[in-house]
């Protein structure tokens, strides 16, 4: 059964400081690994997408690595502004699952101070 | 592109209600997902629709739970006789699902989730 574990649970920063997300999960047999933005009481927004096959995936600010065969992905956030505070959730896509049975971790609670 | 919409947004009942919720996917995804989360907790599976066909369950999805998607569009998830634990968000997702043997899955998209209070 993937487990995934997020560290730090929670993170506070002060605007203009580079963030790191760390993303850990058990079973290295993945389609793929999808980050998650999720605002208070709101549903989830896909960040950024990374698949088994690649090392990392940019967009923008943001920037996620994967080392499949160590079971861990990072989110880096560039330059954070008080709107990327937010809890960031990763979520690793099994392969031979059918669908994206996504299983999440605990996510990082994000505050970014101005 | 509408996004994934679900309805109603909030939703307050006594125990022992029922309740229906409605999800509508991206209109091309073929996949539907729901999951549930409680506070402070990642999301966790409960079911998922290929087109209309109801492919896996998770075992969180008791009795009382049964969800449809009857025409392989929208879906909707039916809670009977509901408990206090039943109090959650309760979410929807879709994605574009590439057929054929060990092919990749691609992005799932969330909706805004309903939040579920049983009092």
């Amino acid at each position: 059964k993937q487990e995934v574990t997020q560290i730090p649970a929670a993170l506070s920063v002060p605007e203009g400081e580079n963030l790191v997300l760390n993303c850990s999960f058990t079973d290295s047999a993945i389609y793929n690994l999808q980050w998650f933005r999720q605002d208070p009481g709101k549903g989830l927004t896909s960040l950024l997408l990374i698949q088994s096959s690649q090392r990392e995936q940019t967009s923008g600010r943001l920037n996620a690595s994967l080392d499949k065969s160590s079971g861990r992905s990072t989110l880096y956030i560039a330059a954070s502004q008080p709107g990327d505070s937010a809890t960031y959730l990763c979520a690793p896509d099994p392969r031979g699952a059918a669908g994206n049975k996504l299983t999440f971790g605990g996510g990082t609670r994000v505050l970014v101070k101005p | 592109d509408t996004g994934v919409s679900q309805n109603p947004r909030h939703k307050i009942t006594k125990r022992g209600q029922n309740v229906t919720f409605r999800c509508d996917p991206i209109s091309e995804h073929n996949r539907l997902y729901w999951y549930r989360q409680t506070l402070g907790q990642g999301p966790e599976f409960l079911t998922y629709f290929q087109n209309e066909a109801q492919l896996e369950k998770s075992r969180l999805l008791s009795d009382r739970f049964s969800a449809e998607r009857p025409k392989g569009s929208f879906s909707t998830l039916e809670i009977q006789r509901t408990e206090q634990g039943d109090s959650a968000m309760y979410l929807c997702a879709s994605s574009l699902g590439i057929l054929g043997a060990d092919t990749m899955n691609t992005e799932a998209f969330f909706g805004q989730g309903t939040r579920l209070t049983v009092v």
